[in-house]
């Protein structure tokens, strides 16, 4: 069964910074493109960044450019994404996603249930 | 950017009709589209790719159609576990991969 478990969220203060993870299972991880999208609280989805099967390519809505840095680690089944600089527009629910491709050119088959960033002084 | 449209925004519908949901894309994506449906608390959830393929698992009156800049999800003879927000994605050209705002499908 697949399954994409996320850690991480918490509250942080505006310029702090958080580091989440995504531990994936029961799918070869190392074959699919991995996402984070965002959800802020009664709002729609939003694409953050995306990391190629390999972890050679990586992409970042302008957004979150220069302060969000997302990578793997395909021996561990691990997603990551490293928050910097925090905002209180970055507050929002966190879910990984899995592509059923290495470079990302399709849908996301699989979700994680989410983590909670909350940033507010 | 290509920006995703949907409407309506809100859709009520009574229980064994038909929902009709519509996406817009601000310049074609071929087939390269995705409709997800999301219910409170849970993540998002596949439902159809390619503009008309059903996922694993998705029922039948499930159905997607469309290409290019217009496409429709239809979901015929609503079910109660049917009343959700449902999300269009498009992953033709990225980045930015983006979603359409959302339909949210209320009992009437």
């Amino acid at each position: 069964e697949v399954e994409l478990l996320e850690s991480g969220g918490d509250f942080a203060q505006p310029g702090g910074s958080l580091r989440l993870s995504c531990a994936a299972s029961g799918f070869t991880f190392s074959s699919y493109a991995m996402t984070w999208v965002r959800q802020a609280p009664g709002k729609g989805l939003v694409w953050v960044s995306t990391i190629s099967g390999s972890g050679s390519s990586t992409f970042y809505a302008d957004s979150v450019k220069g302060r969000f840095t997302i990578s793997r680690d395909n021996s561990k089944n691990l997603l990551y994404l490293q928050m910097n600089s925090l905002r209180a527009e970055d507050t929002a629910v966190y879910h990984c996603a899995g592509h059923s491709c290495s470079d990302g050119i399709c849908p996301m088959d699989y979700w994680g249930q989410g983590t909670l960033v909350t940033v507010s002084s | 950017e290509i920006v995703m449209t949907q409407s309506p925004a809100t859709l009520s519908v009574s229980p064994g009709e038909r929902a009709t949901l519509s996406c817009r894309a601000s310049r074609s994506v071929s087939s390269n589209l995705a409709w997800y449906q999301q219910k409170p608390g849970q993540p998002p959830r596949l439902l159809i790719y390619g503009a008309s393929t059903r996922a694993t698992g998705i029922p039948g009156r499930f159905s997607g159609s469309g290409s290019g800049t217009d496409f429709t999800l239809t979901i015929s003879s609503l079910q109660s576990e049917d009343f959700a927000v449902y999300y269009c994605q498009q992953y033709n050209s990225w980045p930015p991969i983006t979603f359409g705002q959302g339909t949210r499908l209320e009992i009437k």
